[in-house]
């Protein structure tokens, strides 16, 4: 059974702490993403990751940065939380498809951050 | 730039009774359209893939079909257990949703 696999349901942080979020897929699929999901904003996408080592900033990247030392793994860092980045996290997965065809992706039970 | 604009917000249907969804896109090179049920506290869950104009997918009492510029997610004689958020995307653009509220 395919699974991606957020650390936290829940976390509670402080205005300046670094967090940390981290994304298992159990796939071996090729690219991997993280959203934000605010009421009324839908999804949008921070950065995503198309291969080990490789990133790329999305709509909203401002305040975050990612890492993908391992092709298993892609975790989020808040460098420095703030209150507007309270929200809900969606981390994702995708094989990277035939033919430039795009598959589906498959998506952790996300993590809502709250930051006071 | 690219966009995915969903309609309605907000549905209500009795049960039984059926509605379609609407997903108005605009992508350079479609590369794949997706359609996602969410669940209230989880992440999306797949359901269907359309990836050139007049194709249709069906999935029990769901129905999606594809035209150049929209996507619609028809849903015949809807079940309360059909409650819930769907999501339209392309390749990492998404949709703000519909939320389907079925009452029995």
């Amino acid at each position: 059974d395919v699974k991606v696999t957020q650390s936290s349901r829940y976390l509670v942080k402080r205005t300046g702490e670094k967090v940390f979020l981290e994304c298992v897929q159990d796939m071996d699929h090729e690219n991997m993403f993280w959203y934000r999901q605010d009421p009324g904003l839908g999804l949008r996408l921070i950065y995503f990751s198309y291969d080990v080592k490789m990133k790329e900033k999305g709509d909203i990247p401002e305040g975050y940065s990612v890492s993908r030392e391992k092709k298993e793994r892609f975790s989020l860092i808040l460098e420095s939380a703030s209150t507007n980045q309270t929200s809900m996290y969606l981390c994702a997965s995708r094989t990277g498809g035939a033919a430039g065809w795009n598959t589906e992706a498959f998506f952790g039970q996300g993590t809502r951050l709250t930051v006071v | 730039e690219d966009q995915v604009t969903q309609s309605p917000e907000a549905l209500r249907l009795q049960e039984g009774e059926s509605s379609s969804l609407n997903c108005s896109y605009t992508v350079s090179g479609l590369r794949g359209l997706f359609w996602y049920r969410q669940d209230p506290g989880k992440g999306p869950e797949f359901l269907f893939t359309l990836y050139s104009a007049g194709e249709e997918k069906e999935k029990e009492r769901l129905k999606a079909t594809l035209t150049k510029k929209e996507s619609f997610l028809h849903i015949t004689a809807p079940k309360p257990e059909d409650s819930a958020t769907y999501l339209c995307a392309t390749e990492l653009i998404f949709g703000t949703g519909t939320r389907l509220q079925v009452f029995p």
